[in-house]
């Protein structure tokens, strides 16, 4: 079945960094990448809509310059925090849908830490 | 407003029962609804899609239906094992809202031996 794969799956970083995720899709191609982020014990809550060739969809409330998004290929999102905050620490997690017929694939998750 | 409500947020029941768990939605018009398992620190993972025509779907000890008209679907787990023990989300996609999925708030069902 169709796979997605994340990376980092955890990373702790200061206070004012910057930090890069990666979504691929290993085995399909996805002109559309999904980002989410999720508090403890919350359900997932759509962040962007990451388009290939072109920009980021962002939902209300989301910095479009604090949450860079790049999908630069039919096989890769990348989500780069900037500027991180304690306040950004959360489980990040993209995920892609390989056919209308299917659900769709997450990645394994990104625990982001910031100290 | 838009609303998708999962019953409970726990459900513990005893292993070999059947598992229920509720989704229900308001000012929705899902084209199709979809179930998803969560383990604690892990993505989502795919269980069961249902499209807005029809009534019941199946997938081994899995089984979901659709109400569109009660706005409303079930999702059984028959024959419940302690590996079945994880947070359960709906999410439906809406028309006129491309591909994106909105999320329910999850149930977490114990299953015990």
């Amino acid at each position: 079945g169709a796979v997605v794969s994340q990376h980092p799956s955890w990373v702790i970083c200061k206070s004012g960094t910057s930090v890069k995720i990666e979504c691929r899709s290993l085995d399909f191609q996805a002109t559309t990448m999904f980002w989410y982020r999720q508090f403890p014990k919350q359900s997932l809550m759509l962040m962007a809509t990451s388009n290939e060739g072109s920009k980021a969809t962002y939902e209300q409330g989301v910095e479009k310059d604090k949450f860079l998004i790049n999908h630069a290929s039919l096989t890769l999102s990348t989500l780069t925090v900037t500027s991180a905050h304690p306040e950004d620490s959360s489980f990040y997690i993209c995920s892609a849908r390989e056919s209308r017929d299917y659900g769709y694939t997450f990645g394994s998750g990104t625990r982001l830490t910031v100290v | 407003s838009q609303k998708i409500e999962q019953n409970s947020e726990a459900l513990n029941i005893q292993e070999g029962k059947t598992a229920t768990l509720t989704c229900n939605y308001t000012n929705y018009s899902p084209a199709y609804l979809q179930w998803y398992r969560q383990d604690p620190g892990r993505g989502p993972v795919f269980l069961l899609l249902i499209r807005e025509n029809e009534k019941e779907k199946r997938k081994e000890r899995l089984k979901v239906t659709f109400d569109t008209t009660l706005k409303q679907s079930l999702f059984h787990i028959t024959a419940s094992q302690p590996a079945d023990s994880a947070t359960y989300l709906c999410a439906l996609r809406n028309y006129n809202a491309g591909n994106m999925l909105t999320f329910g708030g999850g149930t977490r069902l114990m299953v015990k031996p």
